[in-house]
């Protein structure tokens, strides 16, 4: 199993360049996530995905959209890229929900560094 | 305004010596407080978790514990190896939220041999 992965590893926009990230993942996992994670900050949750063709907001939307065709894989996409979306991306996934307290583990992805100029 | 507060935001500890990391949350809501791992150019892994039902958990070298009262908790890196060195994170969530993960700002530690 190949776990979660993300194309492209690194890419440089200049500014109102529009890219779209790949994630895939092998686990057969109902929840997938996209997150940024820049110094100082954390990882913060862009968008999330509870199954095929949902999407919803996490905490730091604007700027993003995200797409669900298939339960494997999880786009993110930049429409206008702008230099404050500088940072590396991991896209992650869990299995389920898991029980009412929430015991998932998610499983991250090596990570997109994105620069835009 | 994050809602887990991490502190350091590094440390550098001999070889065999312990680390530990505190964090702090507010929301009496959070019932899953996972720690995770990042190695340098690598993605966050799941290290250890606990739940407010126990006040501490441990792993081999890696315990944390939990202060419900305090709405602490802590990691706890005992005889620290050189291959310990990467970034933790703790994180917090809310068994409603839909695996919503409230992550800390992240603690560097270096193991120096």
């Amino acid at each position: 199993n190949a776990g979660v992965t993300q194309t492209p590893k690194f890419r440089v926009l200049k500014t109102g360049q529009s890219m779209t990230l790949l994630c895939a993942q092998d686990m057969n996992h109902e929840y997938m996530y996209w997150y940024r994670q820049d110094p100082g900050m954390g990882l913060r949750l862009i968008h999330y995905s509870v199954g095929e063709g949902t999407t919803a907001k996490g905490e730091v939307p604007d700027g993003y959209n995200v797409s669900r065709l298939k339960k494997q894989n999880f786009l993110l996409g930049l429409e206008s890229a702008a230099p404050s979306q500088t940072s590396v991306y991991f896209c992650a996934s869990s299995y389920s929900r898991g029980t009412v307290t929430s015991t998932d583990t998610q499983y991250f992805g090596p990570g997109t560094r994105l620069t835009v100029l | 305004q994050q809602q887990v507060k991490q502190s350091p935001q590094s440390l550098i500890v001999q070889k065999g010596g312990i680390s530990i990391i505190n964090c702090a949350y507010e929301n009496t809501a959070f019932d899953y407080f996972p720690w995770y791992q990042q190695f340098p150019g690598k993605g966050p892994a799941l290290l250890i978790a606990i739940r407010p039902d126990v006040s501490e958990k441990k792993e081999g070298r890696f315990t944390i514990s939990f202060n419900k009262s305090a709405k602490q908790f802590s990691l706890h890196i005992m005889d620290s190896q050189p291959g310990d060195s990467a970034t933790y994170f703790c994180a917090a969530n809310r068994g409603d939220s839909w695996g919503k993960l409230q992550f800390g700002a992240g603690t560097q530690v270096v193991v120096t041999p």
